[in-house]
């Protein structure tokens, strides 16, 4: 089985514009958490998506924005790029509950300058 | 003060060896606690949860949780150099999950 995709791998982007990112779950899975990880940091909890509802949201100011689809895909959107987003954007599907095993992907690496 | 600490290393250990990782949260009502590793240029993978005090085990794996000291633990046995990795610390409580910085392992042959 695919496990969680995301893309794109990678991202170049200047400051005030616009950038949005994409993640795949596993098949089945209904629950998608999307995370920022600065290098030599842990991951900081943006949002997370639970059958199309947003179930939980971290401290990211309203540039940050995502949504699911009704095949449990989900996108985050960042508007306005500050040089400070620059980091690793990793989405982790569970197949019901927030506290189910998360399954991470591979991430997207945006990079602002 | 942040919701997860942990000590940001390295901690090294000889093969064979013990390894003790300790993370402390603030929440006195969180109530899932997780250990993931990540290795260099990849994504965490779960290794062990954690709902209630006492001990877990999970072959060379042990996670140990005391909420009244607000604290978490992974204790990895016979230590391998494929061990060598980040361990981060989560804990979840309503609705949001909470990632430590992270512990680097390092594990010498």
């Amino acid at each position: 089985d695919a496990g969680v995709t995301q893309s794109p791998t990678h991202l170049i982007k200047t400051r005030g514009q616009h950038v949005t990112l994409r993640c795949s779950p596993i098949s089945g899975h209904k629950s998608v958490s999307w995370y920022q990880q600065v290098l030599g940091q842990g991951p900081q909890f943006i949002f997370q998506y639970y059958e199309k509802e947003e179930r939980g949201r971290g401290n990211f100011p309203d540039r940050f924005s995502a949504r699911q689809f009704p095949n449990y895909s989900s996108e985050l959107n960042v508007n306005a790029l500050l040089l400070g987003d620059s980091a690793l954007y990793l989405c982790a599907s569970s197949l019901e509950g927030a506290t189910d095993t998360q399954y991470f992907g591979p991430g997207t690496r945006l990079t602002v300058l | 003060q942040k919701e997860v600490e942990q000590n940001s290393g390295p901690l090294s250990v000889p093969e064979g060896a013990i390894a003790s990782l300790n993370c402390t949260y603030s929440d006195r009502v969180s109530q899932s606690f997780f250990w993931y590793r990540q290795y260099s240029g990849k994504s965490p993978e779960l290794i062990m949860s954690i709902y209630s005090n006492g001990d877990k085990e999970d072959g060379r794996f042990t996670a140990q949780l005391n909420k009244a000291s607000q604290y978490v633990s992974l204790l990895i046995r016979d230590s391998q150099p494929s061990d060598s990795a980040t361990y981060l610390c989560a804990v979840y409580n309503f609705n949001k999950f909470y990632f430590g910085s992270g512990t680097k392992l390092n594990v010498k042959p």
